[in-house]
């Protein structure tokens, strides 16, 4: 079975500072499949990335995704105060076939 | 444009069933396959369940912690999705998304906006 994990669990930056969040999973994850999602307070989450790398529409470009095998990466070049969120990366293909990381919140310092 | 609505959530006691609809417009319903995700009050989201197309058999897949109690089905004549809820338990308190899976990467571009489902005696 497959578990992502996430890190860190909470991220504390100022407005204007690069984010760094890392997925590792425990087994090696098709690129096509790794995708990133933000979700903010009582709010459905969005998708952020798809197939790893690629911006779903209308992402900022300020959002990037990279990585494959086991880890990736969701990088916010500078941070707007409504990038404030918790971000959550997904995979499919290995068992369970769908999987979701917990998390990493991404807070105002 | 595209849209999820759920519905069919609310206050049940453990033991009991619910059946949970998602009411799509705006897109061919029968060309894609459909998910559920869950999210427990306070915490992150949860892979439930996923139907295929029928171009692709219309079969399901389960997350192991809800497998043999819930149930997915499609009636694409109506481009609705069901989620049918057994043998409920506290666990299973969440607000659940309906989800549309992209094609090509088995991504979650489209959700709805949920409907809470409060399993308590």
């Amino acid at each position: 079975e497959i578990v992502l994990t996430q890190s860190p669990g909470t991220l504390s930056l100022s407005p204007g500072e690069r984010a760094t969040l890392s997925c590792r999973a425990s087994q090696s994850v098709s690129s096509s499949y790794l995708s990133w999602y933000q979700q903010k307070p009582g709010q459905t989450p969005r998708l952020l990335i798809y197939g790893a790398s690629n911006r779903a529409i209308g992402i900022p470009d300020r959002f990037s995704g990279s990585g494959s095998g086991t880890d990736f990466t969701l990088t916010i070049s500078r941070v707007e105060p409504e990038d404030f969120a918790v971000y959550y990366c997904q995979q499919y293909g290995s068992a369970p076939l769908f999987t979701f990381g917990p998390g990493t919140k991404v807070d105002i310092k | 444009e595209v849209q999820l609505v759920e519905s069919g959530g609310g206050l049940v006691q453990p033991g009991r069933s619910l059946r949970l609809s998602c009411t799509t417009s705006g897109f061919t319903f029968g060309d894609y396959a459909m998910s559920w995700v869950r999210q427990a009050p306070g915490k992150g989201l949860e892979w439930v369940g996923f139907i295929r197309s029928k171009a692709y058999g219309g079969t399901t897949e389960y997350a192991a912690s809800v497998k043999g109690r819930f149930s997915i089905s499609r009636d694409d004549s109506k481009s609705i999705a069901y989620l049918q809820l057994n043998s409920l338990k506290t666990e299973d308190t969440a607000v659940y998304y309906c989800t549309r899976v992209g094609r090509l990467h088995y991504d979650f571009w489209i959700w709805g906006q949920g409907t809470l489902v409060t399993v308590s005696s």
